[in-house]
């Protein structure tokens, strides 16, 4: 079975600063990857997914996300932080049609 | 196109009692995903039902049970109601043209309180 694993459960950044929000999968094959974004008491949203056509992924919301083989991450960034983020993001890999998520990190930016 | 539906928001229920959740996929989504997301577990997969059939299972009780429907909506139940069942749950669909890549489109998800 896949794993996901989301390096810290909280994170804080002020606004305007980078936000960078990690993640490491195990897979012996090249997954698919996705981040997701949860506002509270909503749904999951989708902020970008990797399916191999290229490793640097653009979301919406200024996000983006590297695949990186090599280290087995695909870590997600955004360059300003906005109050607007703060949220609860996911990481998730698919498997043959299963997805497996990570715990998730809160994000707090701070004004 | 609508987004993925699911009823009631929120629910308060009893131990003992069972409870019936649905959910309506985006429109010519075949495949329906449930998650139980609580704040100590994260989320958790419960099962996967595509063209009425269940093609993935979680690690849960077979108190937690599932069907879809021709027209693609899905409910599931859950009998004999925990406290330990109190949590968000959350239906995802997708259209699963090609096995793997497709994006799961989440719902608002229902809010279950047993008491």
């Amino acid at each position: 079975a896949q794993s996901v694993t989301q390096l810290g459960s909280h994170v804080s950044v002020s606004e305007g600063a980078l936000v960078l929000l990690r993640c490491n999968y195990s897979s012996s094959v090249p997954p698919y990857l996705f981040w997701y974004v949860q506002y509270p008491n909503q749904g999951l949203q989708l902020l970008l997914k990797y399916t191999s056509a290229a490793t640097l992924v653009k979301g919406i919301n200024d996000f983006e996300a590297e695949f990186k083989k090599s280290e087995t991450s695909f870590h997600l960034t955004k360059p300003s932080a906005h109050m607007s983020d703060a949220a609860e993001y996911f990481c998730a890999v698919s498997d043959r049609g299963q997805f497996y998520f990570g715990t998730g990190t809160s994000l707090t930016v701070i004004p | 196109k609508a987004g993925v539906t699911q009823t009631p928001r929120y629910l308060i229920k009893t131990r003992g009692q069972q409870v019936t959740l649905s959910c309506s996929p985006i429109s010519g989504h075949r495949s329906v995903s449930w998650y139980q997301q609580t704040p100590g577990q994260g989320l958790q997969f419960l099962f996967e039902y595509f063209s009425e059939t269940q093609r993935n299972k979680g690690n849960f009780p077979g108190r937690f049970s599932g069907r879809q429907f021709s027209n693609s909506r899905s409910e599931m139940n859950v009998s004999t109601l925990e406290l330990g069942d109190s949590a968000l749950y959350l239906c995802a669909s997708s259209s699963q043209t090609s096995v793997g890549t497709d994006t799961q489109y989440f719902g608002p998800g229902t809010r279950l309180t047993v008491l």
